[in-house]
């Protein structure tokens, strides 16, 4: 098993704060990253991807990808209750035929109102 | 319609019995996956298909057998259940885009929690 690393938490936020979610794999041969966000009792479902270094925003959440580190990041901006659910980093690793996704332990969030 | 469908939802059985657990996906992937979620949320992958073929076996005990008839199947079949077996196995697909990245995804299945007792 590929090592993806992750914060387990709980991680709780005020209503209206800014979230902080950090994640770090081990293989450099890493290509995607994706974060993934699961309520209790559901499947995971994709609110996020990026594949190359920088910022990537999409409504309140921005990834950050800085493969020399190694690290991916999620923020959360004006957290919601309803943000509050585990996040799942997760990498892919290998060749084209059949990309391999590899998860961290996951962190869970818990917006307080 | 469910892009991916795995039954049952709830696995109830003893210590020692076999069973199955069936997925199909209807989004045309190449590649399907089953993977195994603790009580501590951690989802681990156990087998890799691509075109029904074996990509990837991640240590998992050979009482683990996974069928893939065609590739929108792909059935996980436990022998001896034990009670350490007791997890929620998601199973998944994905395809490789032709080009670049931007939409590359793993579609999951709702989850089959299975209880060994």
């Amino acid at each position: 098993q590929k090592e993806v690393e992750q914060n387990s938490g709980p991680l709780s936020v005020p209503e209206g704060a800014i979230a902080s979610l950090n994640c770090t794999y081990s293989d450099r041969g890493s290509q995607s990253f994706f974060w993934y966000r699961q309520y209790s009792g559901k499947s995971p479902e994709l609110i996020m991807s990026i594949y190359s270094n920088g910022d990537k925003e999409d409504g309140r959440f921005t990834a950050q990808l800085n493969k020399a580190s190694q690290y991916v990041s999620l923020l959360i901006r004006d957290s919601q209750p309803s943000d509050s659910a585990t996040y799942l980093c997760a990498v892919t690793i290998g060749p084209n035929t059949g990309n391999q996704f590899y998860f961290g332990t996951g962190t869970s969030l818990t917006v307080i109102p | 319609d469910t892009a991916v469908s795995q039954t049952p939802k709830y696995l109830v059985t003893q210590m020692g019995n076999d069973k199955s657990i069936k997925c199909e996906q209807n989004l045309g992937h190449d590649t399907m996956y089953w993977y195994k979620q603790d009580s501590k949320k951690f989802l681990k992958i156990m087998f890799s298909y691509n075109n029904k073929e074996l990509i990837i076996n991640e240590t998992v005990p050979n009482r683990f057998s996974p069928k893939s008839p065609d590739k929108a199947h792909l059935n996980l079949h436990i022998n001896s259940l034990e009670l350490g077996d007791s997890a929620v196995y998601f199973c998944a697909s994905s395809q490789v885009p032709l080009k670049g990245r931007s939409n590359e995804k793993l579609f999951f299945g709702s989850g089959t929690q299975l209880s060994v007792l």
